[in-house]
């Protein structure tokens, strides 16, 4: 079973602060994915890899950065985190181009 | 670009009701990948099916079924005798082949709620 796991299902952090979300996938797969989910805007992609060291923007990626330094972790960064980047946050990974398998979800809240 | 249009955005069925959640799609790619996805209220994305733009055939599994129409663009989902955990939201999502193409492109979901 292709297993994605998320470093936290909920957190709460205030205005400036730096956030870090952590995402680990034991599947060995190539590529890896940062969604953000919001109501009536459904999944929005933030960043994506292809490769360790190798990274992509998505299409939401302002203020945020990512991190991909071994092939199972991809990590998500907020430098300064603003109450407009409250939101459930997906990670995924995949073989190529097959499916993507998705972790149980980060529920971000900033105050 | 490539664009999934799912125009339901809610559904209210009965149970044991059949339901049909429309996916409609954009691409100018000739190749290309068609998914769905099962959110349920657990907030897990359940990966359900992968069509790729060759396979017109339609797939049924149990209570499962897709019409996948490359002339309409479309990628119908069918559920047949609903039941209560079939709510959930659903996901259809697009991947295109071309160089560097990795993303899938969501719709906005259908949220099924199907009532006891």
């Amino acid at each position: 079973d292709v297993k994605v796991t998320q470093s936290s299902r909920y957190l709460v952090k205030r205005t400036g602060e730096k956030v870090f979300l952590e995402c680990v996938q034991d599947m060995d797969h190539e590529n890896m994915f940062w969604y953000r989910q919001d109501p009536g805007l459904g999944l929005r992609l933030i960043y994506f890899s292809y490769d360790v060291k190798m990274k992509e923007k998505g299409d939401i990626p302002e203020g945020y950065s990512v991190s991909r330094e071994k092939k199972e972790r991809f990590s998500l960064i907020l430098e300064s985190a603003s109450t407009n980047q409250t939101s459930m946050y997906l990670c995924a990974s995949s073989p190529r181009r097959d499916e993507q398998y998705f972790g149980p979800g980060t529920r971000l809240t900033v105050t | 670009a490539q664009k999934v249009t799912q125009a339901q955005t809610e559904i209210s069925v009965v149970e044991k009701e059949d339901v049909t959640l429309d996916c409609v799609y954009e691409t100018r790619d000739t190749t290309y990948y068609l998914f769905w996805y099962k959110q349920p209220p657990s907030g897990e994305l359940v990966f359900l099916i992968r069509r790729n733009s060759f396979d017109e055939q339609n797939e049924i599994s149990g209570r499962y079924s897709w019409n996948f129409q490359k002339s309409t663009s479309s990628f119908n989902f069918t559920i047949t005798a609903s039941q209560v955990v079939d709510s959930a939201v659903y996901f259809c999502a697009l991947s295109e082949t071309g160089a560097g193409s990795y993303q899938l492109t969501f719709g906005k979901g259908t949220k099924l709620s199907v009532i006891p």
